[in-house]
């Protein structure tokens, strides 16, 4: 079990808006540590898509956009596209005996 | 461009001890500032942060594998290792090196991950 809850799966047709949502703790989300989100497509590392909650690197496009709240936090994809298909992580770090950096267990986006 | 690259036995057997290197290039672990680790993602799973170490040697292990892991700097070599012992099956899986800021901050840079088996 992840401390960071996502969903499992998440589906969309092309053009539409998807969330996913993460859910921790008052040890790690609710505690304010930053959230950040990673996109990992099929065979390769995870790639960083938002940092701090609601920062984009360069080079991400705006399609995509974070936010947090109290002890969640969600990302959103608008215009969905065919090559967003892939699995998408959420991670903080959490003060717990748990661990000190949490991810979520992923959700899998099908771009239907 | 920060670049890090796995290296290590990709079939370790049962009882032993898992090693890998990541070789960073492009950045110097010495100057401080960065926190690297290692992450393993388990076949079909999800990713497992396993510890990270500073350039000083100061390390930071996930509780549920401290017992059994050991992460060294060898800032001459700007490398950085990670042992596992006793390992079985199910420490089967991809490892990645990655490098996180020291507030808070993502990972930015990630290895292209090896996979490690366990089988005898």
């Amino acid at each position: 079990q992840s401390v960071l809850t996502q969903p499992p799966s998440v589906s969309g047709a092309p053009g539409q808006r998807v969330t996913i949502s993460c859910t921790g703790s008052s040890s790690n989300i609710g505690a304010g540590y930053d959230v950040h989100w990673y996109q990992q497509l099929p065979g390769t590392a995870p790639k960083l898509l938002i940092y701090g909650n609601s920062n984009r690197p360069s080079g991400v496009p705006d399609r995509f956009s974070g936010s947090k709240s109290g002890t969640s936090a969600s990302l959103a994809i608008t215009g969905l596209q065919a090559e967003d298909e892939a699995d998408y992580y959420c991670q903080s770090y959490d003060s717990s005996l748990s661990a000190f950096v949490v991810f979520g267990g992923g959700t899998k986006l099908t771009v239907l | 461009q920060v670049q890090l690259q796995e290296s290590g036995p990709g079939l370790v057997k049962p009882s032993q001890t898992l090693s890998l290197t990541c070789t960073v290039s492009g950045g110097s672990i010495s100057s401080g500032g960065y926190y690297w680790s290692w992450i393993r993602q388990h076949p079909g799973k999800g990713l497992e942060w396993i510890g990270y170490i500073y350039y000083s040697g100061s390390t930071y292990y996930n509780p549920s594998l401290k017992s059994r892991v050991t992460i060294s700097v060898d800032t001459s070599k700007n490398q950085f290792s990670l042992k596992l012992s006793s390992v079985t099956a199910a420490d089967t899986a991809v490892y990645y090196c990655a490098r996180t800021g020291t507030n808070d901050e993502p990972y930015d840079y990630w290895g292209q991950g090896t996979l490690v088996t366990v089988s005898s």
